[in-house]
C-alpha cells in the first residue's frame, strides 16, 4: 500500500513555457501533499505544503506565482512551473501523507528547461 | 548550524563489511526520526524509523540519542545492493520533514 505516482516522469520544455506535474496517491487519501526540489548532489528541499481544498504554504524563497500548486482532491495535487527558465531544471518530487508521521514519495519528475 | 548534518562520504566498503553512518540535528524539539535510502536519480524510500530505544531490522540497526541530538545507522554484512545514498530525516512537527544531504555508500565486490 501507500503508493504515490507522478506524471510525467521526465519533461523537456523551452524557456518561457509552463509545465504541469501531477502527483497522485493511488491507494490512500492524502490530507497533505508536499512538493520538493532536488538539485544534483544536493538534499531535497521542501518547496511547499498543500492541504486539500486550501492554499499551499510556500517555503521562504519559493515564488508562489511561479510555482502554482493546486490540491483539488484528497488524491491529487498539481505543481505548475510557469514561465520556466533553465535554472528551474531540477528533480521535482512530491510526497503524500495521511498522518503526521510518514510521508510516501512519488517517483519524481525530471524537468529540463532548454 | 545546518538543521540536519551528515558526513557526505563517500564510504567505499567491501562486501560483508560493517559500516556506520552518523547524523546530528539542531532542533531539540524534533519529534520523529527516519533513515531514507535514495538510489541514483530516484525518489527517497523509507528504510526505517528511529526510536529512542534503538531498533533493528535485519542487517540494519538505528539508534537515537536525544540528549546529544544524534542519530546513527549501522549496516552489517554489507551487500552490493546496499550501495545508495542514505538520508537522515527529522520531523520537527506539523508534517514537515527536514533532510540531511545524505551519505553515499558504495559497496565494492
Amino acid at each position: 500500500g501507500a503508493v504515490v505516482s507522478q506524471h510525467p516522469s521526465r519533461v523537456i520544455c523551452k524557456s518561457g513555457t509552463s509545465v504541469k506535474i501531477e502527483c497522485r496517491s493511488l491507494d490512500f487519501q492524502a490530507t497533505t501533499m508536499f512538493w520538493y526540489r532536488q538539485f544534483p548532489k544536493k538534499s531535497l528541499m521542501l518547496m511547499a505544503t498543500s492541504n486539500e481544498g486550501s492554499k499551499a504554504t510556500y517555503e521562504q524563497g519559493v515564488e508562489k506565482d511561479k510555482f502554482l500548486i493546486n490540491h483539488a482532491s484528497l488524491t491529487l495535487s498539481t505543481l505548475t512551473v510557469t514561465s520556466a527558465h533553465p535554472e528551474d531544471s531540477s528533480f521535482y518530487i512530491c510526497s503524500a501523507s495521511a498522518t503526521s508521521y510518514e510521508q510516501y514519495f512519488g517517483p519524481g519528475t525530471r524537468l529540463t528547461v532548454t | 548550524r545546518k538543521e540536519v548534518e551528515q558526513d557526505p562520504g563517500p564510504f567505499n566498503v567491501p562486501e560483508g563489511a560493517t559500516v556506520a553512518f552518523n547524523c546530528t540535528y539542531s532542533n531539540s524539539a524534533s519529534q520523529s526520526f527516519f533513515w531514507y535510502r535514495q538510489d541514483c536519480r530516484k525518489e527517497p524510500k523509507l528504510l526505517m524509523s528511529v526510536y529512542s530505544s534503538g531498533n533493528e531490522d535485519g542487517r540494519f540497526t538505528a539508534q537515537l540519542n536525544r540528549a546529544s541530538q544524534y542519530i546513527s545507522l549501522l549496516i552489517r554484512d554489507s551487500k552490493l545492493s546496499d550501495s545508495a545514498t542514505y538520508l537522515c530525516v527529522v520531523n520537527g512537527g506539523s508534517y514537515q520533514l527536514t533532510f540531511g544531504k545524505g551519505t553515499k555508500l558504495s559497496v565494492i565486490p
